[in-house]
């Protein structure tokens, strides 16, 4: 399984673009990767998924470079309530639904 | 469309008793996942389930079963309460067992 390693934590001002990396230095050829949100006490919400180059949504765009050894979360001018937990997970693209998550990003948003 | 539920939100039982959760997957999602959250270990996979058959299991002790019934819904159940099973249980549906994953909100047991 692909280990995927971010920060342990975060911190931002509202407004600003908050920008989370994420390394998965195995991952394989069949994999995706794919970014949860967590509140406290809460299920992971989806957030955003990606193969390579950059994918975008009306929440966050994802920035995969060419060796796809890495990735980037990307959230455009954060507010106060986008203060969660966020991981970061490699999808095995032939192994169903088996989610291995990490410790995620715990990030704070500050006024 | 309805996301997925789960009941109760809230449980709360002692030492040794045995304990059933349910999961009611978003409409058309054949698929279901269970996991365990808990501080110290983070979030774990526990089991899969796709047309009423378990595709995956992870690395939990045979007190901790499931199963998935033809209208795609799914219990678990955990026999032989202990300490350690307080935890934030999570199912999470998907079209199939490769499509994105999405949660519900959880259910909250703990074990005195």
């Amino acid at each position: 399984l692909a280990k995927t390693t971010q920060p342990i934590s975060m911190d931002s001002y509202e407004g600003q673009e908050v920008n989370i990396t994420c390394s998965h230095n195995n991952i394989a050829t069949n994999d995706y990767i794919t970014w949860y949100q967590q509140f406290p006490s809460q299920g992971p919400r989806f957030i955003i998924q990606g193969y390579k180059t950059k994918v975008t949504n009306e929440v966050a765009s994802l920035f995969i470079p060419a060796d796809r050894k890495s990735s980037t979360l990307s959230l455009p001018r954060v507010s106060l309530s986008d203060t969660a937990v966020y991981y970061c997970l490699v999808v095995l693209g032939d192994a169903g639904n088996m989610l291995t998550f990490g410790g995620g990003t715990r990030l704070m948003v500050k006024p | 469309k309805a996301g997925v539920t789960q009941t109760p939100r809230y449980l709360i039982k002692t030492r040794g008793q045995q304990v059933t959760l349910s999961c009611s997957p978003i409409s058309g999602h054949r698929s279901v996942s269970w996991y365990q959250q808990t501080p110290g270990q983070g979030l774990q996979f526990l089991f899969e389930y796709f047309s009423e058959t378990q595709r995956n299991k992870g690395n939990f002790p045979g007190r901790f079963s499931g199963r998935q019934f033809s209208n795609s819904r799914s219990e678990m159940n955990v026999s032989t309460l202990e300490l350690g099973d307080s935890a934030l249980y999570l199912c999470a549906s998907s079209l199939s067992p490769q499509e994105t994953q999405y949660f519900g909100p959880g259910t909250r047991l703990l074990v005195l």
